[in-house]
């Protein structure tokens, strides 16, 4: 089965910088790679995703790659905000609607003032 | 976009009793949900799928006697602990996929006292 790897558990930035989570994924076959943020007590939202097709996708200060021959993918978040304090997970799965997520462990995003 | 609704968002109960959890998918029809539980600062581990219309899939190490799972219609998914225990106390998630996109419930967060 799949099995995703993500690093770091906890990033610490100072409001401004700019903050790179990164997964390993193993199944060659997986082909949808989301991005989750969630926030304490609450469950996760997506936030960015990006098929196998495509490279790179940004959505305003968040931005995804994909080296599918590496099998990695990291998130991107530019300049950084206290609000953007929160775990992000990512994931990794075939496409079909029927097959669940596969998830990394979670990192912890710090943004201090 | 689509919107997956958990109720409730969080319940105390006695040792002994059950408890129903609801997953509704509000803006689409989804054959397959899906059932996490999440322990403090852990990722999700899938539970279980639930299949509209027939029995669920548990994952190893999953009671299905303990963890009963409905799935009656294509927009509600129920998830109900039997003789809950202190230790079923946790934070349980419900997730539906849309063509590709999968979404979260906002958790339901379970004590058992």
């Amino acid at each position: 089965g799949e099995n995703v790897e993500q690093h770091p558990s906890t990033l610490s930035v100072q409001e401004g910088d700019s903050a790179v989570i990164k997964c390993t994924y193993s199944d060659s076959a997986s082909n949808y790679f989301p991005w989750y943020k969630q926030e304490l007590g609450k469950g996760p939202q997506l936030i960015i995703d990006i098929r196998s097709n495509v490279g790179e996708k940004k959505d305003q200060r968040i931005a995804v790659t994909l080296n599918k021959t590496a099998k990695h993918f990291s998130l991107h978040i530019t300049e950084t905000q206290p609000e953007d304090s929160a775990v992000y997970f990512c994931a990794a799965s075939p496409p079909s609607g029927y097959s669940t997520l596969t998830f990394g462990k979670g990192t912890m995003l710090l943004v201090s003032p | 976009g689509a919107v997956v609704s958990q109720h409730p968002s969080r319940v105390i109960c006695k040792s002994g009793t059950s408890v129903k959890i609801e997953c509704r998918s509000l803006d689409f029809q989804a054959t397959t949900m899906f059932w996490y539980r999440q322990f403090p600062k852990q990722s999700l581990m899938l539970m279980a799928t639930s299949n509209e219309g027939s029995k669920a899939t548990y994952e190893q190490g999953v009671e299905k006697d303990k963890f009963l799972i409905n799935h009656a219609s294509l927009t509600l998914s129920t998830l109900t602990v039997t003789s809950a225990h202190p230790e079923d106390s946790s934070f349980y998630i419900c997730s539906a996929r849309g063509r590709t996109e999968a979404f979260f419930g906002q958790g339901t967060r379970l004590t058992v006292v």
